[in-house]
């Protein structure tokens, strides 16, 4: 089965930080551009980042203003992504996602999420 | 960055009616990188359509896409009880992905 699983979120509070991972099965994961999508409660998605598949290219929403990084592991069929400098407005169910291969760059696969809560 | 803006915020239904959801691009989106995605409460978002009119697989043939440019279009053909949700509208035809705001489908 094509799955993604993500962990690693938690409560920090504002100016912590963050390391989420997203382990990957059920697909060949190094062929495959991987995303982090955000979606703050009640609100609507927000992409956050987005590596291609040998980590050449690596592209950030503005306005993170270089407080995360992506990376990825492909030995291990693992994603992550560090944050710092967490603020109260980073609070969010956080999904990784699959860009699909001939897709247009549309997300195919979509991990459970992983909640964030930045509070003091 | 562009910026999708979808319409209407809700769209009130009753089962086996026709609902179309509109989603406008301040400048207009390039290569076909255009989808629309369905999600449930406490679920994760489903590719219904790529590039801008294909349906992903295993998406029943109700669901339909179209439009170009800046304008785009999802259409329900007729609405299933499992329908009424929350749908977006993604674009990614610059190296900055962006989401519509959602527009609610819910039951007349």
């Amino acid at each position: 089965e094509v799955q993604l699983v993500e962990s690693g979120g938690g409560l920090v509070k504002p100016g912590g930080s963050l390391r989420l991972s997203c382990a990957a099965s059920g697909f060949t994961f190094s062929s495959y551009t991987l995303n982090w999508v955000r979606q703050a409660p009640g609100k609507g998605l927000e992409w956050v980042s987005s590596i291609t598949s040998t980590s050449s290219y690596i592209y950030y929403a503005d306005s993170l203003k270089g407080r995360f990084t992506i990376s990825r592991d492909n030995a291990k069929s693992s994603l992550f992504l560090q944050m710092n400098s967490l603020r109260v407005e980073d609070t969010a169910v956080y999904y990784c996602a699959r860009q699909g291969v001939y897709l247009a760059h549309a997300f195919d696969i979509w991990g459970q999420g992983t909640m964030v809560t930045v509070s003091s | 960055e562009i910026v999708l803006t979808q319409s209407p915020g809700t769209l009130s239904l009753s089962p086996g009616e026709r609902a179309s959801l509109s989603c406008r691009a301040s400048q207009s989106v390039s290569g076909n990188y255009f989808a629309w995605y369905q999600q449930k409460p406490g679920q994760a978002p489903r590719l219904l359509i790529y590039g801008v009119s294909r349906r992903a697989t295993g998406i029943p043939d109700r669901f339909s896409g179209s439009g170009s440019g800046t304008d785009f279009t999802l259409t329900i053909s007729r609405l299933e009880p499992e329908d009424f949700a929350v749908y977006y509208c993604q674009q990614s035809g610059t190296s900055q992905w962006t989401f519509g705001q959602g527009t609610k489908v819910e039951i007349k």
